[in-house]
């Protein structure tokens, strides 16, 4: 079955820094959405995007999704402190919102 | 801003046990989840309900689990005998008609001893 997989990854910088992380996946996908997971929290949704849709933005985050590839980048600009989290991606195959998570990038933002 | 919550926050419980995790989900969504994530590693779909039926379901929900909207607003997961692999961070989600995006809770713990 297909899974969302980031690249293990645990990112350290400053504030102010851009962070980027990558996912791949294996089969065709409907969507791709990102979480964030703060520290033995509830995971937030922060963005989604279509299978037919190679780029989103929202606020300070940018989504990449190229198919061809089965890859996604999540970029956070301007990182800020309270960034610090662990981010994944989860990829949805039948769009039947049966939602499959990598493993998660722990990002951790530098006051 | 509506949020789904879950209670317990920690459960603790025996080995042959029963568990009822419980949920709220946002009032006017349709679509109902539980992942599970155990320590360490990925978070996992366990189902998804819809209509007061389960939609989906993946090889982890046997039959020592079960799902039900016992009324208009929760949304509970049952483990009719716990095992010490059951040990992991359960989270209910929810959706509403025609969106993709799942609001998750913040999760039950549920320690088997």
């Amino acid at each position: 079955s297909q899974q969302g997989e980031e690249d293990p990854q645990a990112l350290s910088i400053q504030e102010g820094e851009n962070a980027t992380m990558n996912c791949s996946y294996k089969t065709s996908i409907n969507n791709l959405q990102w979480y964030r997971q703060n520290s033995g929290r509830g995971l937030v949704h922060l963005i989604l995007i279509r299978s037919n849709e190679r780029e989103k933005h929202s606020g300070r985050l940018r989504v990449t999704l190229d198919t061809s590839k089965k890859s996604s980048s999540l970029l956070i600009t301007a990182s800020r402190a309270a960034d610090t989290a662990s981010y994944f991606c989860a990829t949805d195959y039948y769009g039947n919102n049966r939602l499959a998570f990598g493993k998660g990038n722990q990002v951790v933002v530098i006051p | 801003e509506p949020e789904v919550t879950q209670t317990p926050s920690h459960q603790v419980t025996q080995m042959g046990q029963e568990v009822i995790l419980r949920c709220v989900p946002i009032s006017n969504h349709l679509y109902f989840y539980w992942y599970r994530q155990i320590l360490g590693q990925k978070v996992e779909f366990l189902v998804s309900f819809y209509n007061n039926e389960i939609s989906e379901k993946s090889e982890i929900f046997d039959d020592q689990f079960s799902v039900e909207r016992p009324d208009g607003s929760n949304f509970t997961l049952k483990i009719r005998s716990t095992k010490l692999e059951d040990s992991a961070m359960y989270f209910c989600a929810s959706s509403a008609n025609g969106s993709y995006e799942q609001y998750f809770g913040p999760g039950t713990r549920l320690t088997v001893t």
